[in-house]
């Protein structure tokens, strides 16, 4: 069963603007972590951020944890062409298992 | 880098046919995992396996096997082919220690007809 869920499903933007997506979990976790998709191929990750940390930042990427409303959410800053692809956050209970959402298909209209 | 291949990348079998993806890592990571990926469903996890030899059910084990025999690969058996195992599948790998980042392959794009 899912754990994340993101929103929105599907965002399309213009290059050059800021893109944000977030995802809501169910159950206590010990870290969260964001991957990407381009399409057709592998996953790839992107930050990890642990259930003690409320903000996190890699290049032009933000995420930010709040688990007091169980939500995170990733923000890609100047977006550009390439940024195109599925975008997953994964909850990790501290086992070796990841949780995926169902992913937000993010579109960077040149 | 860590590096994940998996065997094909496109492949079409019929019902009934036995079907073998194989994946291999190189960075001799313990965990090994498999999952397929259909739209609106996300990924989800058919078995992993934490050391050689042994496996552990995902979510959906129903009509799969695996088999680890050394430690950097791990194959996905499709015993009998069915329509609906028509899907993409993504292999990867990770760490035995949090925060148990995965490293993933390519996939292969299987079409059961």
């Amino acid at each position: 069963s899912q754990q994340g869920e993101e929103d929105p499903q599907a965002l399309s933007i213009q290059e050059g603007e800021n893109a944000t997506m977030n995802c809501s979990y169910k159950t206590s976790i010990n870290n969260l972590q964001w991957y990407r998709q381009n399409s057709g191929r592998g996953l790839v990750h992107l930050i990890l951020i642990r259930s003690n940390e409320r903000e996190k930042h890699s290049g032009r990427l933000r995420v930010t944890l709040d688990t007091s409303k169980k939500s995170s959410s990733l923000l890609i800053t100047a977006s550009r062409a390439a940024d195109t692809a599925s975008y997953f956050c994964a909850t990790n209970f501290g086992n070796e298992k990841l949780t995926f959402g169902t992913g937000t298909r993010l579109t960077i209209i040149p | 880098d860590v590096k994940v291949t998996q065997s094909s990348r496109y492949l079409v079998k019929r019902t009934g046919e036995k079907v073998f993806l194989e994946c291999v890592q190189d960075m001799d990571h313990e965990n090994m995992f498999w999952y397929r990926q259909d739209p609106g469903l996300g990924l989800r996890l058919i078995y992993f396996s934490y050391d050689v030899k042994m496996k552990e059910k995902g979510d959906i084990p129903e009509g799969y096997s695996v088999s680890r025999e050394k430690k950097e690969r791990f194959s996905l058996i499709l015993e009998s082919a069915s329509t609906n195992q028509t899907s993409m599948y993504l292999c990867a790998s990770s760490l035995a220690r949090p925060p148990y980042e995965q490293y993933f392959g390519p996939g292969t794009r299987l079409t059961v007809t």
